[in-house]
């Protein structure tokens, strides 16, 4: 069974720029959430995504938004980018029914603004 | 508001056992979860402990989960080298939706 599949997997922008990342959940998950990595903050998270609505959203500003589409691939964007908006962006998809949120996460995608 | 706090680092030798804690604040959690990350990697699904219980066993794994105390820790029997990562302890967010709050995590450093 294929994983979570996020590309890509290394980008650098310069500020003012935007930025796409796109996920592919595991056949048959419909949940898919995004979360932020950097040294500092840890893991923050983004949005959760379910049948192509956001049922969630964290603390961040406007500049970040997301969209699910129907085959439950994920895509989230960041317009405006800032230096501080370097990190690593992670995907999660999770399968619906289970008691546990048991999030399967891809590997990544590493953004670096300049 | 919600938070999760471990330990930032711990060294211990191959062969021993390691101990990793984590306290939280959030006392509605119904499970609660340890992940690992290895550099370059995501995220990866350790085990889980539902709220109800004490300890969990799996294989090398065990969980202890203090609910009085909102403390929780995850022993790895015979570290091996290969156990060298990141853990993450995470809670459920009460806002629900596959939203967990992850601690900053432990950084296990296993020397030969």
């Amino acid at each position: 069974k294929a994983g979570v599949t996020q590309t890509p997997r290394y980008l650098i922008k310069t500020r003012g720029q935007q930025v796409t990342l796109s996920c592919s959940p595991i056949s048959g998950h419909r949940s898919v959430s995004w979360y932020q990595q950097t040294p500092g903050q840890g893991l923050q998270f983004l949005f959760e995504y379910f049948s192509e609505t956001q049922r969630n959203k964290g603390n961040f500003p406007g500049r970040f938004s997301g969209r699910q589409f129907s085959n439950s691939r994920s895509e989230m964007n960041v317009s405006t980018l800032e230096l501080g908006d370097s990190a690593l962006y992670l995907c999660a998809s999770t399968p619906t029914g289970t008691g546990a949120n048991v999030l399967t996460f891809g590997a990544g995608s590493r953004l670096t603004v300049l | 508001g919600e938070d999760v706090e471990q330990s930032l680092f711990l060294s211990v030798r191959e062969g021993d056992s390691s101990v990793i804690n984590c306290t939280y604040t959030d006392s509605s959690s119904t499970y609660l979860y340890w992940y690992k990350q290895e550099p370059g990697a995501g995220l990866q699904l350790l085990t889980y402990i539902f709220s109800n219980m004490d300890m969990k066993q799996d294989q090398r794994l065990t969980v202890l989960l203090n609910k009085k105390d909102k403390h929780l820790s995850l022993r790895i029997a015979d570290t091996q080298t290969g156990d060298s990562a990141i853990y993450f302890c995470a809670d459920e967010s009460n806002s629900g939706y596959s939203t967990l709050t992850f601690g900053k995590g432990t950084m296990l450093l296993v020397s030969p």
